[in-house]
């Protein structure tokens, strides 16, 4: 079955180091990759995604490449900022009709100033 | 921009009382979805549904019953709580399958606490 491997949290960091949040993942066919982000007290929200292999998913400073040699979709910022702590979750959505998002468990990310 | 919204934000249950939650979407979208979070595990799809009138099962759907009478509204129900229900619950919706590329809009929460 298709499953996102997310390394263990929490991270805490000082403001504008660099950060590295590793996901893996296990799916049939060439799934599309996410990261959400949620932030205190809300939902979860789309921070960018990769459709294919190679393709870099970018916003907010944050990029993660489309790894399908590696399966994986590591979340990287060059600066973090105290506004980043928050907790970001790695997903996958397969091919096929009616498929469905499976998320990893998420990190949660402090950055103290 | 109303998005996705979820009523009630908080509510407190005795084990074995029932209650209804309902989540609204604006935006025309085909599915919408059910999660619980839970800490150390993640979100967990509950149910879902492709469309008005429809219904399915996620990965932890027992002690929970969903109904999807209007397009926009998708309501979860617990006919008898108990405290393994305590979690917060995500409402989330998204475009149908064609124009789908996997993202999902989601509400603020519901938090849930069963004594």
């Amino acid at each position: 079955g298709n499953s996102v491997t997310q390394m263990e949290g929490p991270v805490t960091l000082s403001e504008e180091a660099f950060l590295t949040i590793n996901c893996t993942y296990t799916a049939t066919g060439y799934p599309s990759l996410f990261w959400y982000v949620q932030y205190p007290g809300e939902g979860l929200q789309l921070l960018l995604k990769a459709t294919k292999a190679d393709d870099k998913g970018s916003n907010k400073g944050f990029e993660a490449t489309y790894r399908k040699e590696t399966t994986s979709f590591h979340l990287e910022k060059g600066s973090v900022q105290v506004s980043d702590s928050a907790v970001y979750f790695c997903a996958l959505h397969p091919t096929g009709a009616n498929s469905k998002l499976t998320f990893g468990k998420g990190i949660t990310l402090s950055v103290r100033p | 921009n109303a998005g996705v919204t979820q009523t009630p934000k908080f509510r407190v249950l005795k084990t074995g009382q029932s209650m209804t939650l309902l989540c609204a979407q604006d935006m025309n979208h085909e599915y919408m979805y059910w999660y619980r979070q839970d800490p150390g595990m993640g979100l967990r799809l509950i149910h879902y549904s492709v469309g008005e009138g429809t219904t399915a099962k996620g990965e932890v759907p027992d002690g929970y019953n969903v109904s999807r009478l209007k397009k926009q509204n998708f309501l979860l129900g617990l006919e008898s709580a108990a405290p393994s229900q305590t979690s917060v619950y995500f409402c989330a919706s998204s475009y149908s399958y064609s124009g789908n590329t996997g993202e999902l809009f989601f509400g603020e929460g519901s938090r849930l606490t069963v004594l």
